[in-house]
Order: structure tokens, then C-alpha cells, then sequence
């Protein structure tokens, strides 16, 4: 089974910093299967972006993602305060679906 | 819109079994794989199943092989994720969610979530 590792753990920052979130896999993962989510406090998770870098509709431009083979990111430019939530990555493989632990953005 | 909507918080005991519903509405039911994901308490997310709603057939890790059944109505749009054999540790929050491109292709890319369904195993 694919390992998603997503560090750092936890990110400190202040609206309006630039934030960036690694999603590391155990092995070489296809970019059409590698998505990322949002979880704001108490609420349902959302699709931030789809095949490693394309955003989900709504989604503004301030989210970005980027990378191929074990290595993706998500970058957020400007943190606006709707953004400090749990961010999960989540990669296709051998018919499972997996979830990385989460990277939790806080102020 | 596409929307999603599952039933109500269960509360169980260790050895029972739940089913949980998700309706879904604002477009073509058996056009989508509808997938199934849980959080347990202050935990992250796990992938459980997915289900194809025009032929019913489900794919699900081997960890739930045996204790998980998914079904789905046609007639009203909606799937089932029932869980057998109850334990503490299945205590979460239940999650249907669709699948982002048509069938037969499967990407992960979940969107709509359903509103989720909090599931509660205590003696």
C-alpha cells in the first residue's frame, strides 16, 4: 500500500503569509490520481484541487499544487482566515484510495 | 445542484450493524462512482469503498472484507454503506461522496461530500 506522508505536522502562520504543504508517497504516484482537501473546523471536507495541480471550481487563485512522482505540494499564497483548517492529500493505487494524516494550518 | 444527503446519527452496540444512507440528487445516479470515507474522532480521513451505481458492484480494502456490504436503489437514487460486527474503534463520522468523473473512469476527485453521519459504538 502507498504511504502519504504530509509534513509539517502542524504550520503556524499569519493571515496574509504564504503557506506551503508537502505530500510525500512511499512510491511514485500518477499525478491524474493525487487531490487535495480542505477541512475547516467542524465542517465537511471539500476538493481543494484535482490531478495534483488543477483547481476544483470556486476555488480561487491564491491555491495552487504542483508536482509528479512522490513529491506534490500545495501552495497557498495569502492566507485569507477561511484557510486556517486541516489540509489532506489522498492518491489512487492498486484499486485504494489513501488519505495522507493532514498538515493542520493555524494562526 | 449535486448534492448529497445521508441519514441521521446511529448509536450502536459493540456487535450490531448500522446502514447508512446517502441520497443523491441534481444529476444522472448511475453516472458517478459514490465513495465512502470516515474520520474518527480528532483522527483523519479513511477511504472505506466505493460503489458503481449503474452495474452495483464495490470495491473495498481487505480490512472491511467481510463486514461491509455497499447497496444502491436506482429507483431512488441512493446508496447504502451497512457495517457489520460493530466495534469501538468504528466510531466516526461516515462520509458518501462522488466521485468526480463519469463511469466507467474513477479519479478520487470527491466532490460533493455528503453533510456526514456521526455512528456511535458503546456498550
Amino acid at each position: 500500500e502507498i504511504v502519504l506522508t504530509q509534513s509539517p505536522g502542524t504550520l503556524s502562520l499569519s493571515p496574509g503569509e504564504r503557506a506551503t504543504l508537502s505530500c510525500r508517497a512511499s512510491q511514485s504516484v500518477s499525478s491524474n490520481y493525487l487531490a487535495w482537501f480542505r477541512q475547516k473546523p467542524g465542517q465537511t471536507p471539500s476538493l481543494l484541487i484535482y490531478a495534483a495541480s488543477s483547481r476544483a471550481t470556486g476555488i480561487p487563485d491564491r491555491f495552487s499544487g504542483s508536482g509528479s512522482g512522490t513529491d506534490f505540494t500545495l501552495t497557498i499564497s495569502r492566507l485569507e482566515p477561511e484557510d486556517f483548517a486541516v489540509y489532506y492529500c489522498q492518491q489512487f493505487a492498486n484499486s485504494r484510495w489513501t488519505f495522507g494524516q493532514g498538515t493542520r494550518v493555524e494562526i | 445542484q449535486v448534492q448529497l444527503v445521508q441519514s441521521g446519527a446511529e448509536v450502536k452496540k459493540p456487535g450490531a450493524s448500522v446502514k447508512v444512507s446517502c441520497k443523491a440528487s441534481g444529476y444522472t445516479f448511475t453516472s458517478y462512482y459514490i465513495h465512502w470515507v470516515r474520520q474518527a474522532p480528532g483522527q483523519g480521513l479513511e477511504w472505506m469503498a466505493m460503489i458503481n451505481p449503474s452495474g452495483g458492484g464495490s470495491n473495498f480494502p481487505q480490512k472491511f472484507q467481510g463486514r461491509l456490504t455497499l447497496t444502491r436503489d436506482t429507483s431512488t437514487s441512493t446508496v447504502y454503506m451497512e457495517l457489520s460486527s460493530l466495534r469501538s474503534d468504528d466510531t466516526a463520522v461516515y462520509y458518501c461522496a462522488r466521485d468526480g468523473v463519469e463511469l466507467p473512469a474513477a479519479r478520487g476527485w470527491l466532490d460533493p461530500w455528503g453533510q456526514g453521519t456521526l455512528v456511535t459504538v458503546s456498550s
